[in-house]
C-alpha cells in the first residue's frame, strides 16, 4: 500500500517567510509524529499527534512552530518568520497498534531558509 | 528520561567482512529499541525492533541485534557486508507505547570494495 507523503520534496525561503509543510500519513494511522533532522542536531523530536488526544508539543522549539492534523489524518507544519536555523530536513512518521506501534517515515521535505 | 549513544559516528569495513554498529540506550526501564537505516536523500527505514520478546532480533537485508539488559545494549550486527549497506544507521528508543522515538547520532557506515 501506500507509505507515508510529505509535500513539497524540496522548499526555498527567504528568511521572514512563512512556509507550510504537508504530511499524508498511511490509512488508518491514529499516531503522527514530527521529527527534524539537521547537521549540528541530528533527530529531533517536534510533536506528536495520537488521535483526537491533545498534541504533544513538547519538541517545538519556538513559537513559530505550530502544526494541525485535520480529521485524524493529514496533517500541516507551520513554521512561521523563517530563520536560517530552520533550515533542515522535517520528517513525518506515522504508526498504529494494529501494527505493532511501528513508525513509518515519509521520505522529509527539506527546508532552505536563505 | 531516556537517551541512546550510539558509539561510533563513523564505521569503515570492507565488503564480505562482519559488521557491528554499537548502541547503548538509558531508561528506567525497557524500552522498545529500534534501528532504522537511511539512504542518502531518502527517509528512514525500519531494520529491526526490540520489544520485549526474543532478545536477539533478526531484520532485513540479513541484519540483527542483540538486547543485553546488563549491559543497556542493543547493537547491530552483520556477517557479510554488501555495498548496498552503506548508509547512515540509527538506534531509537521508545518508553510508552506509541510515544515518541529518542534517537542517537547516527553512525555513517563505509563500505568498502
Amino acid at each position: 500500500g501506500a507509505g507515508v507523503s510529505q509535500s513539497p520534496s524540496n522548499k526555498v525561503t527567504e528568511k521572514g517567510k512563512d512556509v507550510e509543510l504537508r504530511c499524508d500519513p498511511i490509512s488508518g494511522h491514529t499516531a503522527l509524529y514530527w521529527y527534524r533532522q539537521s547537521l549540528g542536531q541530528g533527530l529531533e523530536f517536534l510533536i506528536y499527534f495520537q488521535g483526537n488526544s491533545a498534541p504533544d508539543k513538547s519538541g517545538l522549539p519556538s513559537d513559530r512552530f505550530s502544526a494541525e492534523r485535520t480529521g485524524g489524518s493529514v496533517s500541516t507544519l507551520t513554521i512561521q518568520r523563517t530563520q536560517q536555523e530552520d533550515s533542515a530536513v522535517y520528517l513525518c512518521a506515522t504508526a498504529s497498534r494494529r501494527e505493532g506501534d511501528t513508525q513509518y517515515f515519509g521520505p522529509g521535505t527539506r527546508l532552505t531558509v536563505l | 528520561a531516556q537517551s541512546v549513544t550510539q558509539l561510533d559516528s563513523h564505521v569503515s569495513v570492507s565488503e564480505g567482512t562482519p559488521v557491528l554498529l554499537r548502541c547503548n540506550y538509558s531508561s528506567s526501564y525497557s524500552p522498545s529499541l529500534f534501528w532504522y537505516v537511511q539512504h542518502p536523500n531518502k527517509g528512514l527505514q525500519l531494520l529491526l525492533k526490540y520489544t520485549s520478546a526474543a532478545t536477539l532480533v533478526k531484520g532485513i537485508n540479513g541484519f540483527e541485534a542483540e538486547f543485553k539488559k546488563s549491559e543497556t545494549s542493543f547493537h547491530l550486527t552483520k556477517p557479510s557486508a554488501h555495498m548496498s549497506d552503506a548508509a547512515e544507521y540509527f538506534c531509537a528508543s521508545r518508553g510508552s507505547t506509541l510515544g515518541r522515538l529518542y534517537f542517537g547520532r547516527g553512525t555513517q557506515l563505509t563500505v568498502w570494495p
